[in-house]
């Protein structure tokens, strides 16, 4: 089955700095691959996500890319804020659509934001 | 519309016991997830349901669990005899095939 292997599991980064989290996965076939921001004692809440026709997508602040070929894909969050701070979570999918398979999850960051 | 809704948000039961939680998702979608969150194994998907019907179950952990989806808007996830290391975050959570999850709040199960 799949496996999905995220880095850091802590990070921490000065208010205004940028946040890299990286992702592999071990599946080809895999072909959907959403971020989730996790805030405690929350839900897991869908930030952005990329399916494997496109490289690089972005949303503000945000922005995920893909690597089909070596298998990897990374957040990136500029102009870090406060409120960014809370467990962010990669996962991957087989699903087409995005919704038509269950996810993968990598085992999160915990972002931390220094004022 | 409302979300996915689990119910109860919290519960403590003793080892031994039967647990029921309980999701109703959201209305249109034809997909329902059930997964686990504990800190030692993050998020793991326990099974899921593609209009009504369980698609893959390989991730209950064994035979104490059980899931029905017995229509299209409530599903139950149960454990008999509950034990200790049960004790997790259970999220449902449904989507349809062309778009993304919509988790439920979750239910904190505390076997004592």
């Amino acid at each position: 089955g799949e496996n999905v292997e995220q880095h850091p599991s802590t990070l921490s980064v000065q208010e205004g700095d940028s946040a890299v989290i990286k992702c592999t996965y071990s599946d080809s076939a895999s072909n959907y691959f959403p971020w989730y921001k996790q805030e405690l004692g929350k839900r897991p809440q869908l930030i952005i996500d990329i399916r494997s026709n496109v490289g690089e997508k972005k949303d503000q602040r945000i922005a995920v890319t893909l690597n089909k070929t070596a298998k990897h894909f990374s957040l990136h969050i500029t102009e870090t804020q406060p409120e960014d701070s809370a467990v962010y979570f990669c996962a991957a999918s087989k699903g087409s659509g995005g919704g038509a398979d269950g996810l993968t999850f990598g085992k999160g960051t915990h972002l931390i934001i220094q004022p | 519309d409302a979300g996915v809704i689990q119910s109860p948000r919290h519960e403590v039961t003793e080892m031994g016991q039967e647990v029921t939680l309980r999701c109703k998702p959201i209305s249109g979608h034809d997909y329902l997830f059930w997964y686990r969150q504990t800190m030692m194994r993050g998020l793991e998907l326990l099974i899921y349901f593609n209009n009504n019907v369980p698609i893959d179950d390989s991730g209950m952990p064994e035979d104490r669990f059980s899931a029905k989806m017995p229509n299209a808007s409530f599903s139950t996830l149960k454990i008999q005899p509950s034990e200790p290391r049960d004790s997790a975050v259970y999220f449902c959570a449904s989507s349809w095939a062309g778009g993304g999850y919509t988790f439920g709040s979750g239910t904190r199960l505390t076997v004592v």
